[in-house]
């Protein structure tokens, strides 16, 4: 268990839908992370906030939004899904001056019918 | 960011050493090589971290030349367990850098 916690589990949704993701981070841990993994594509990076600032982005398309509350929880929104958002999800944190080590929640499936 | 090269995929049996070398040629002064583990279905999972030399732990040794060039994750005794993939990465360590995922090591243990 790395200590990060994402809900929910699985989502199922039909397109043109949105949903909200959401990620506990590990206690303390001011850094979360959003990847994406598809068959297709493998892991990719989609944002990070950092203490409720968002702090760097990659692949993330524009039908996705992210942030960080008060409380360092993380919601990850997508909208107007596409059958090709269907994917793995993962969240995950770290600590400042961790060198790289993030810590990986359990991901959220999301299939898009 | 430095780009990574590794295997696509690796075959062993169990009790075995298995290496798996990354070679990342660009790698900046500032950066760390860290290797994470990923299990069907699951988050990946930090394994590893070094700079240079040697780095030990309780499940793997990262072995990184002076040139810093490339580095060599060994996995001691495998066992069936260790089957996954396996991820090389280069970034710069300050802990909120972001993490660039290649294809990885697909390491098969058979028995």
């Amino acid at each position: 268990d790395s200590g990060v916690t994402q809900t929910p589990k699985h989502l199922i949704t039909a397109t043109g839908q949105r949903v909200t993701l959401r990620c506990s981070p590990r206690s303390g841990d001011l850094s979360v992370y959003w990847y994406q993994q598809s068959l297709d594509q493998g892991l990719q990076f989609l944002i990070q906030y950092y203490n409720g600032e968002e702090r760097a982005k990659g692949n993330i398309l524009e039908r996705f939004s992210a942030q960080q509350f008060p409380d360092l929880h993380s919601e990850l929104n997508l909208s107007s899904l596409e059958l090709g958002d269907s994917a793995l999800y993962f969240c995950a944190s770290s600590v400042q001056g961790s060198h790289n080590e993030q810590f990986f929640g359990p991901g959220t499936r999301l299939t898009v019918l | 960011l430095a780009k990574t090269t590794q295997p696509i995929s690796m075959d062993s049996y169990e009790g075995q050493e298995v290496n798996i070398t990354c070679s990342h040629n660009n790698i900046a002064t500032n950066d760390y090589i860290t290797w994470y583990q990923q299990f069907p279905s699951q988050g990946p999972r930090f394994i590893i971290q070094g700079y240079k030399t040697k780095v030990t732990n309780e499940v793997a040794s990262l072995f990184i030349p002076a040139d810093r060039k490339s580095s060599t994750l060994s996995l001691p005794r495998v066992s069936l367990s260790d089957t996954a993939v396996y991820y090389c990465l280069v970034g710069e360590g300050s802990g909120y850098s972001t993490l660039t995922f290649g294809k990885g090591t697909m390491l098969l243990v058979s028995p």
